[in-house]
């Protein structure tokens, strides 16, 4: 496996469920990031991991939960969505979160459908 | 607030040239991001601009202004694969990346 790698590719989960988005990385990179991607609007940061440690998190709701075990690995725990939480879920590393010209590398996605 | 712009839609022909254009407000600057998005498909980097001018690369060029707060993304020789959504992003002060919705680029043979 080379790249960014996301699974599953496709969740549909009822509000009540709990579920987990998940990301690996393969490229050596230090930082990896979650994004949300909603038609016809600009990707959405939610989470920054840095070496492991939340650098930023920008008001998420607390029904998103992220966990970043090691470097390479980065989840998404899912609770109680809502409807409007349907969405393109973007994982995406790069060499370091705070340098300009770092570009991002971004996995394909999770298509999100929240019943 | 912080604001990237970008036209929703543009239509082009193949083998034409095509210029998207991108203008941004945002809380400091330290580069602008081009990247292509294809359907269905993870977001791939273009091209990096910190300076002011144009950026060569193949058939895809990307011009800045800093002064202006505009860039555009200049492609050549259009061929069908180019059809797209291109995502304009800046980053800001605090390194982080402000993006626009994206213009999304349809290809007529």
């Amino acid at each position: 496996e080379t790249g960014v790698t996301q699974t599953p590719r496709h969740l549909v989960m009822g509000m009540t469920n709990k579920k987990s988005l998940k990301c690996e990385q393969h490229l050596g990179h230090n930082a990896m990031y979650w994004y949300k991607q909603s038609a016809k609007k600009p990707l959405e940061l939610m989470f920054v991991y840095s070496l492991e440690e939340r650098v930023e998190n920008n008001s998420v709701p607390s029904r998103f939960s992220p966990e970043c075990p090691n470097s390479s690995h980065l989840f998404l725990h899912l609770h109680t969505l809502q409807p409007e939480d349907s969405a393109l879920y973007l994982c995406a590393s790069s060499q370091e979160p705070a340098n300009p010209g770092n570009e991002q590398f971004f996995g394909p996605g999770t298509r999100l459908t929240v019943l | 607030g912080q604001n990237i712009d970008q036209p929703t839609e543009m239509t082009a022909t193949e083998g034409a040239i095509v210029q998207i254009n991108c203008t941004y407000q945002t809380s400091g600057f330290n580069g602008l991001f081009w990247y292509q998005q294809h359907a269905g498909e993870a977001p791939t980097f273009l091209s990096y601009n910190v300076l002011d001018g144009l950026e060569e690369k193949g058939r895809f060029s990307s011009f800045l202004s800093r002064s202006k707060g505009y860039s555009y993304l200049l492609l050549k020789e259009l061929q069908m694969k180019d059809s797209a959504s291109y995502l304009c992003a800046v980053m800001d002060s605090n390194y982080q990346l402000i993006w626009g919705a994206g213009t999304k680029l349809i290809i007529k043979p």
